[in-house]
């Protein structure tokens, strides 16, 4: 099992609609979750930090953690072509003191 | 606040050889890490320096070794140069004292091609 798996897609969302993107990750001492977006030939740019179950809004942006479940999930409200990226789901280990990326799921927004 | 800057943004190398990366963390960021990105493996962990101190080291061969100096600037060398190197390899910076939300920022990259 990854230790933190995301559905590489490519996932293909109207315009307008709503974009859904899911993580899992297998450690349960996980406390810092992050959603990165990165364009393509581009470096990983931060979206959100979450730290506590529940729903952290930012703009057209939600993130939820359900750390019962080791789950995390990335809503993106009114998606606008310029959302069309890879978004890489990020778990920071404290244990082993290490950031670590799933796969990346590919979303595309179609107008 | 300059971002995190890394030099150079491309570079050519041939099978054998040895390369140097550098890394210049934001202003007051004390905590370095290096990471490989491949489009088969995704991004993976290299390893990350504090005040000038390995502090934790992925699953990578001996050949990849970095260090930080005492202006938090960090570089990476990788030696005797291998086809699967080719890669972008991305330093990200972190505040890495108390208060710190974990939370990385990433340079634009140093994409290695290599021939």
């Amino acid at each position: 099992q990854k230790e933190v798996e995301q559905n590489s897609g490519p996932l293909s969302v109207p315009e307008g609609a709503i974009a859904s993107l899911n993580c899992t990750y297998s450690d349960r001492g996980s406390q810092s979750f992050f959603w990165y977006r990165q364009y393509s030939g581009k470096s990983p740019e931060l979206i959100m930090f979450i730290y506590s179950n529940g729903d952290k809004e930012d703009g057209r942006f939600t993130a939820q953690l359900n750390k019962a479940s080791q789950y995390v999930s990335l809503l993106i409200r009114d998606s606008q072509p310029s959302d069309s990226a890879t978004y890489l789901c990020a778990v920071y280990h404290q244990g082993a003191q290490k950031l670590v990326f799933g796969q990346g799921t590919r979303l595309t927004i179609n107008p | 606040k300059a971002g995190v800057t890394q030099t150079p943004r491309y570079l050519i190398k041939t099978r054998g050889q040895q390369v140097t990366l550098s890394c210049s963390p934001i202003s007051g960021h004390r905590s370095v890490s290096w990471y490989q990105q491949t489009p088969g493996q995704g991004l993976q962990f290299l390893f990350e320096y504090f005040s000038e101190t390995q502090r934790n080291k992925g699953n990578f061969p001996g050949r990849f070794s970095g260090r930080q100096f005492s202006n938090s600037r960090s570089e990476m060398n990788v030696s005797t140069l291998e086809l699967g190197d080719s890669a972008l390899y991305l330093c990200a910076s972190r505040l890495g004292v108390a208060g710190d939300t974990d939370t990385q920022y990433f340079g634009p990259g140093t994409r290695l091609t290599v021939l």
